[in-house]
């Protein structure tokens, strides 16, 4: 079955940099963009980019680009969302999102709450 | 940017009853590429409708939805404990961002 197991749970400094990461099983990695959703307090879910497996094409909301990167390792079916000088207005829980068809999201992982704290 | 607008934020019902949720968009969603979530305290979110009116795979036929253009809603009939959660909808055709509404509420 689908499985996108994700990191554990970080604390992070204003002005620090976090790296989530998503280990996918049970479908072809390559074969299906991975897409990051954060779920705050104040915006409810909020969609931040996508990455293609294959080519390692990206797309980013135009809130988070020059501070979020997504990247994958391949050889283990993992992917990665970096994102830079955070604030603490980032504090949410991130999860990488597998489409279904389109970009409608069929699974998740299971989420990682990042805290930035001074 | 496609902006969704849910209404309303909140609403208070009983199990049993008969629910209507709004989501607006401030532009026509292509195709129609629109989605309904279900999200839990501390679990993930859950796909529950996509292309406007299908059901994903092992949702219950209570839930269904409608709408086309910048309308649309999702009905949940004879509600069960198990419903009360915050639904979201999330438009997802053409180019991104593929943004979500800010959800309803669902309380008892």
């Amino acid at each position: 079955q689908v499985q996108l197991v994700q990191s554990g749970a970080e604390v992070r400094k204003p002005g620090a940099s976090v790296k989530v990461s998503c280990k996918a099983s049970g479908f072809p990695f390559m074969n299906y963009d991975i897409n990051w959703v954060r779920l705050t307090t104040g915006q409810g879910l909020e969609w931040m980019g996508w990455m293609n497996p294959k080519s390692g094409n990206t797309g980013y909301a135009q809130k988070f680009k020059g501070r979020v990167t997504m990247t994958r390792d391949t050889s283990t079916s993992t992917a990665y969302l970096e994102l830079r000088s955070l604030r603490s207005e980032d504090t949410a829980v991130y999860y990488c999102a597998k489409p279904m068809t389109g970009t409608e999201f069929e699974s998740w992982g299971q989420g990682t709450l990042v805290t930035v704290s001074s | 940017e496609i902006v969704l607008t849910q209404s309303p934020g909140t609403l208070s019902l009983s199990p049993g009853e008969r629910v209507t949720l709004s989501c607006r968009a401030s532009q026509s969603v292509a195709s129609p590429s629109l989605a309904w979530y279900q999200q839990k305290p501390g679990q993930a979110p859950r796909l529950l409708i996509y292309a406007a009116s299908n059901r994903a795979t092992g949702v219950p036929d209570r839930f269904s939805g409608s709408g086309f253009g910048t309308d649309f809603t999702l009905t949940i009939n004879r509600l069960e404990p198990e419903d009360f959660a915050v639904y979201y909808c999330q438009q997802y055709g053409g180019s991104p961002p593929y943004t979500f509404g800010q959800g309803t509420k669902l309380e008892i």
